[in-house]
């Protein structure tokens, strides 16, 4: 199957600071990528969809300018959580859509921001 | 408007026993429906999809799904459990057009007593 990386698993940063996550289809092209964020033994929830070469398109009550999306190429996208703050800490998933409209999934990047 | 509906939030059975996650859906189009597997502490895995070919779909480690369009149903099924299925499970929609829209399910914990 389609393998999706992440980069990097789990990272730990100082409040102000900001942390880049990249995610990378490993073996297919992806022109739609998705960023979640997924609190403890709760669902996924969508922050936002990226599309390779254009902007990224946000759901409500994600803030595009702490959560900068960049999807350069059709194998790589980032998320960049700018001036992180402790409620920032939490497992950031990414995916890349298939052909049919299924997603393959990263292994996901624990934030803590202390 | 898309909504997505897991009826359990956990379910336990005996290994041997047969399983049964509950999904039921709404959509204004002809969706297609996924079911994905998170194990603890790592990426969600494609178990299968729906995108509407075949009304009764087979997927990985012998779970398959049915479509029930009368029902606005997508329950997963699998015949026998085994202790490695113990995993946390997300049922998907996403409108016609792949993925422009997706919703996911709040999951359902299943959890497999040997």
């Amino acid at each position: 199957g389609a393998v999706v990386s992440q980069h990097p698993s789990r990272v730990i940063c100082k409040s102000g600071t900001s942390v880049k996550i990249e995610c990378r289809s490993l073996d297919f092209q992806a022109t739609t990528m998705f960023w979640y964020r997924q609190f403890p033994k709760k669902s996924l929830m969508l922050m936002a969809t990226s599309n390779e070469g254009s902007k990224a398109t946000y759901e409500q009550g994600v803030e595009k300018d702490k959560f900068l999306i960049n999807h350069a190429s059709l194998t790589l996208s980032t998320l960049t959580v700018t001036s992180a703050h402790p409620e920032d800490s939490s497992f950031y998933i990414c995916s890349a859509a298939g052909l049919a409209g299924e997603q393959y999934f990263g292994p996901g990047t624990r934030l803590t921001v202390t | 408007a898309q909504s997505v509906t897991q009826l359990d939030s956990h379910v336990s059975v005996s290994e041997g026993t047969p399983v049964l996650l509950r999904c039921n859906y709404s959509s204004s189009y002809s969706p297609s429906l996924f079911w994905y597997v998170q194990h603890p502490n790592k990426g969600l895995q494609l178990l299968l999809k729906y995108t509407s070919a075949a009304t009764l779909v087979k997927g990985i480690n012998g779970f398959e799904a049915e479509f029930k369009k009368s029902e606005t149903s997508f329950h997963l099924t699998k015949p026998s459990a085994h202790m490695s299925d113990a995993a946390e499970y997300f049922c998907v929609v996403t409108n016609s057009g792949g993925y422009q829209k997706v919703t996911f399910g709040t999951g359902t914990k299943l959890q497999v007593i040997p």
